[in-house]
């Protein structure tokens, strides 16, 4: 079975563009989550969904990131404009929602903003 | 609030050494526990979780963790460290709201 699918994997652009991160959950999860991991400030909880219905966005930094889920199969996180201090492994994971159970993660996408 | 706390950014131990990586949590219900694995330029992995029922958890690649309430913990053992084992291990914890707070982590080194 295929796990979490992020793509793309790795992402360099200059301070001022558009990103766009994409991810495609386990057939059958509910739940996604999309979190930041930094040397910093560790793993961040951004944002998540539950059938495609945004539950909690409290940890997205600020009003140029936002996040969609535009069906069951696909959600994306958006940076516009896209600043140095973002750079930062983004992870996508998703699970069945309303049981407390595992969540899967996909493999992550590097950003780099020069 | 939930939270968990990792002792240690760093452990340093020999292959066919015993491996001890701590965490203790702090929840104000029923608590959920997890252990994931983070090898380099790689997502998380599921090392091993409590949920509810026996309070020794065996997970993958030889690895458990005991769940103590009184002590607040969910150290992950494993009784001889190999190469491969090298990797970052999270602690974390579920907030009752479908999230988990994650700890900050743990680089196990294994020296040869």
């Amino acid at each position: 079975d295929a796990g979490v699918i992020q793509s793309p994997r790795h992402e360099v652009t200059e301070m001022g563009q558009e990103v766009t991160l994409r991810c495609k959950p386990i057939s059958g999860h509910n739940s996604l989550f999309w979190y930041r991991q930094t040397m910093m400030r560790g793993l961040e909880l951004l944002i998540y969904f539950n059938n495609n219905v945004p539950i909690d966005d409290s940890g997205m930094p600020e009003d140029r990131f936002s996040a969609k889920m535009p069906n069951a199969s696909f959600s994306t996180l958006k940076i516009q404009p896209s600043e140095p201090r973002d750079s930062a492994v983004y992870f996508c994971a998703s699970r069945v929602a309303g049981v407390i159970d595992t969540q899967y993660f996909g493999p992550g996408t590097r950003l780099t903003v020069l | 609030a939930q939270s968990v706390t990792q002792l240690g950014s760093h452990v340093s131990v020999s292959e066919g050494a015993l491996v001890l990586l701590r965490c203790n949590y702090s929840s104000s219900v029923p608590p959920y526990l997890f252990w994931y694995v983070q090898y380099p330029n790689q997502g998380l992995q599921l090392l091993l979780k409590y949920t509810t029922g026996a309070t020794l958890v065996k997970g993958i690649n030889g690895f458990e963790a005991e769940f103590k309430k009184s002590e607040t913990s969910f150290h992950l053992t494993k009784p001889s460290a190999h190469m491969s084992d090298a990797a970052e291990y999270f602690c974390a914890v579920n907030t009752g709201f479908q999230k988990l707070v994650f700890g900050t982590g743990t680089r196990l080194l294994v020296s040869p």
